[in-house]
């Protein structure tokens, strides 16, 4: 079975920093691209960035490029994002999600992220 | 960036009728394009991908199709699980994007 599990959300100050992490089990995450996706409270959804599946390729949104980080550890099965300059428009349920044809396939249960003084 | 439109952004229905999302892209995305059903308090969970293939383990009655920049989620008879937001989203080009979403209600 293909479980996503995210962790290291929380309370922040804005301008701080978090990193959050993907535990990825059930498949061989070697051989997925992944994403994560952010929904705000009562909101859409809005994604922010991709990793190839070698992690030599990335790309992220306009919103959090130059902040945000994504990278992944394949002997660990392992995706991470580090937020850094956190903002209070950052506050979101934060999702990791697997690729697959183009479309996200397989999603974690989200962590929340508050940017709040 | 490719923006999309979803609509009606809230649809009243009842147990058995057949419904109909549209989603409209800015710009063409081929057949680039999946829809998601998501519930309160869950992931958002893919019901088609690629305009029209059905995602593995998703009931027959949801069906997707259309190409380039119009593009519609059928639910061919509505069941009860299925009271829940719709989102289309676009994997054509980067940064993707997501509709606004569709809450279909009782």
């Amino acid at each position: 079975e293909v479980q996503l599990v995210e962790s290291g959300g929380g309370l922040v100050q804005p301008g701080g920093s978090l990193r959050l992490s993907c535990a990825a089990s059930g498949f061989t995450f070697s051989g997925y691209e992944m994403n994560w996706v952010r929904q705000a409270p009562g909101k859409g959804l809005e994604w922010l960035s991709y990793i190839s599946n070698s992690g030599n390729t990335t790309y992220y949104a306009a919103s959090v490029k130059g902040r945000f980080t994504i990278s992944r550890d394949n002997a660990k099965n392992s995706l991470s994002l580090q937020m850094n300059s956190l903002r209070a428009e950052d506050t979101a349920l934060y999702y990791c999600a697997r690729g697959y044809t183009g479309g996200f396939d397989d999603w974690g249960q989200g962590t929340l992220v508050t940017v709040s003084a | 960036d490719i923006q999309m439109t979803q609509s009606p952004s809230s649809l009243s229905a009842s147990v058995g009728d057949r419904v109909t999302i549209t989603c409209r892209a800015s710009q063409s995305t081929r057949t680039y394009l999946n829809w998601y059903q998501q519930k309160p308090g869950k992931a958002p969970k893919l019901l088609i991908y690629t305009a029209s293939s059905l995602q593995g383990g998703v009931p027959s009655r949801f069906s997707g199709s259309g190409s380039g920049t119009y593009f519609t989620l059928t639910i061919s008879s509505l069941q009860p699980e299925d009271f829940a937001t719709y989102f289309c989203h676009q994997s054509y080009s980067t940064p993707h994007t997501f509709g606004q979403g569709t809450k279909l209600e009782i």
